[in-house]
């Protein structure tokens, strides 16, 4: 059973582009979380989902940023115009229950 | 008040010895205690999962829940050089949030 994916591994943006972080859920796991890690800090919440529904985005800064969990596909964060302060560790969980959470291998995106 | 603690280390201790791991946290309706572990550039392990106070063991490890002191624990007996890592303790979700709280990580080392 293949675990949690993400793509792509490392990201670079320019300033003002658009970044789009995809991460495959484990199979037979329909919630997924994604957080965000910055050097010395721990993993900070951003947003929670189940297919077709964002359950709490309370984590999630409210300009730029959107996640969405399709029906079919992958989980996709984006960040729209892309600033310094964006670059970080991006990662996403999954789980069945929503509590037992399973990470992936993290998205390193650096703005530049 | 942040809603988890984590003495950040850094911790090294010789190969062998008995290892001791501590949180606090805030909220006592926080209901799910987890443990990860997390090697430098990569995404968190899952260790360890309980959701009720007192002692859980697996394997070398032991994961320990005090909910009327807000504390919890892992113990790694018989260290050994791969558990040289960043360990993780993960607490939540309370009251009507979803989120979990990370803390940020206690840095071990393990000599051999």
């Amino acid at each position: 059973n293949a675990g949690v994916m993400q793509n792509p591994r490392h990201l670079v943006r320019r300033r003002g582009q658009e970044a789009r972080l995809r991460c495959s859920p484990m199979k037979g796991h329909s919630h997924v979380y994604w957080y965000r890690q910055l050097p010395e800090e721990g993993l900070k919440f951003m947003v929670y989902l189940q297919k077709e529904n964002i359950i709490d985005e309370s984590g999630m800064p409210k300009e730029r940023f959107s996640a969405e969990f399709p029906k079919e596909g992958p989980s996709i964060l984006r960040i729209q115009q892309v600033v310094r302060g964006d670059s970080a560790a991006y990662f996403c969980a999954s789980s069945i229950v929503g509590y037992e959470q399973y990470f992936g291998p993290g998205t390193r995106l650096t703005v530049t | 008040q942040k809603e988890v603690e984590q003495d950040p280390g850094p911790l090294s201790v010789p190969e062998g010895a008995i290892v001791s791991l501590n949180c606090t946290y805030s909220n006592s309706a926080f209901q799910y205690f987890m443990w990860y572990r997390q090697y430098s550039r990569k995404g968190p392990e899952l260790l360890m999962y309980t959701y009720s106070s007192g002692n859980k063991e697996d394997g070398r490890f032991t994961a320990q829940v005090d909910k009327s002191s807000k504390y919890i624990s892992l113990f790694i007996r018989d260290s050994q050089p791969s558990d040289s890592a960043t360990y993780l303790c993960a607490i939540g979700p309370g009251g009507t949030g979803n989120q979990f709280y990370f803390g940020t990580g206690t840095s071990l080392t393990v000599i051999p």
